[in-house]
């Protein structure tokens, strides 16, 4: 079975610019949740999806949103690139919400502003 | 703000040796999970253990949960190189799959 896909691997972007990271989850898995880390404040969540609705949302701006499709597939988008968005952007998935489910993330997308 | 505090930050041993590794949080869990992340990858899941339970084993993995004193420790025996990585401790809010993650702790392994 094929894991956790994040694609691309490496994005370089300049300030202002918008940004789309895509994650394909394990077969089967309904529920995705994306991460992001950094040196400073380690790994924080960002937003959480579950047949299609966002779920759970962390305290990040109005710049990062996401989406999740009718496959399980999600896109996360950064707006209006600020240099502090620089971070790798992880992604995991798991089979359904709850609290007893292993997360099975993906190698992240190592996301630079310029 | 991170649920979980690792400690220590990092952690040098010979292989060979156990390596130990604790993890603190602030609230009430209904379980603790630790992941272990290799350089430039995404994490792993190692191991879950319930608010009920206060001790586990996978392999050569002992994990140890005391919830009156909110910590939880990890302990890895007969370290070889190929364990050098970052480990981290996550605990869940709520119903969802918001994760807190600790600081996480780096270890190396000198072959």
């Amino acid at each position: 079975k094929a894991g956790v896909t994040q694609t691309p691997r490496y994005l370089i972007k300049t300030r202002g610019q918008q940004v789309t990271l895509s994650c394909s989850p394990i077969s089967g898995h309904r529920s995705v949740s994306w991460y992001q880390q950094t040196p400073g404040q380690g790994l924080q969540f960002l937003f959480e999806y579950f047949s299609e609705t966002q779920r759970n949302k962390g305290n990040f701006p109005g710049r990062f949103s996401g989406r999740q499709f009718s496959n399980s597939r999600s896109e996360m988008n950064v707006s209006t690139l600020e240099l502090g968005d620089s971070a790798l952007y992880l992604c995991a998935s798991s089979l359904h919400q709850g609290t007893n489910q292993p997360q099975h993330f993906g190698d992240g997308t190592r996301l630079s502003i310029l | 703000s991170q649920q979980g505090e690792e400690d220590p930050q990092a952690l040098s041993i010979q292989e060979g040796e156990n390596a130990t590794m604790n993890c603190s949080y602030k609230t009430s869990i209904n379980n603790l999970q630790w992941y272990r992340q290799n350089s430039g990858r995404g994490l792993v899941h190692l191991i879950l253990i319930r608010s009920n339970e206060r001790e586990k084993h996978s392999g050569r993995l002992r994990v140890t949960l005391d919830t009156s004193k909110k910590s939880s420790s990890l302990l890895i025996t007969a370290s070889r190189a190929a364990d050098t990585a970052s480990y981290f401790c996550a605990t869940i809010k709520g119903t969802g799959n918001q994760f807190y993650f600790g600081t996480g702790t780096s270890l190396t392994v000198i072959p």
